[in-house]
């Protein structure tokens, strides 16, 4: 089946530093990757929808200078967190589909920002 | 935009019943309806799913349903185990469009 590989699994970072994180699909062509941020006991929330060579779609109250998103080739999107502040620790998950394949999840980035 | 509903936030069951999450979304045009269930600090994985066009889909011990006219569809979990110990979470979109999720339940099973 699909394989969505998400890196780092967890990262503790300083306040005030910059933090990527990165989304591949291992065994097919990712049109469209989705990132989402859960913090505990709550729901997947949408950040951004990102399709391959496009700029990211961001979701409204999401800024887009602080969350970058990259999908560059069709394998693989990154989200940067510039400036990383102490509300900005949460778990991110990246979610990817393409042509013939459903929505397959990465197994998510745990952010603690010190 | 699409919003999912979903009830109860939290669900106990003695091992061997049967479990029912339901979940009501509000877009028409929405005909792509997952469920997943997430273990603590893990990615969701998804254990069935049903498009607008099927009433039913079942997987052994899982089924969902979906009634369209009514915009709700149920995951329903029977001889429930331990192990289906976990959160559950539902989601709806359109297809190429994000998915949507509800708010999760909390479903523990005792042996």
């Amino acid at each position: 089946g699909a394989v969505v590989s998400q890196h780092p699994s967890w990262v503790i970072c300083k306040s005030g530093t910059s933090v990527k994180i990165e989304c591949r699909s291992l065994d097919f062509q990712a049109t469209t990757m989705f990132w989402y941020r859960q913090f505990p006991k709550q729901s997947l929330m949408l950040m951004a929808t990102s399709n391959e060579g496009s700029k990211a779609t961001y979701e409204q109250g999401v800024e887009k200078d602080k969350f970058l998103i990259n999908h560059a080739s069709l394998t693989l999107s990154t989200l940067t967190v510039t400036s990383a502040h102490p509300e900005d620790s949460s778990f991110y998950i990246c979610s990817a589909t393409g042509f013939g394949y459903g929505y397959t999840f990465g197994s998510g980035t745990r952010l603690t920002v010190v | 935009g699409e919003n999912v509903e979903q009830h109860p936030s939290t669900l106990s069951v003695q091992e061997g019943d049967s479990a029912v999450i339901k979940c009501t979304y509000s877009d028409s045009a929405s005909n792509y309806f997952p469920w997943y269930k997430q273990e603590l600090g893990k990615g969701p994985q998804l254990i069935i799913d049903i498009r607008s066009n099927v009433g039913e889909k079942k997987d052994q011990r899982i089924a969902v349903t979906l009634n369209k006219t009514a915009k709700h569809f149920s995951l329903h979990i029977t001889e429930t185990q331990p192990e289906d110990s976990a959160v559950y979470f539902c989601a709806a979109n359109q297809a190429g469009t994000a998915l949507i999720f509800g708010k999760g339940t909390t479903l523990s099973v005792s042996s």
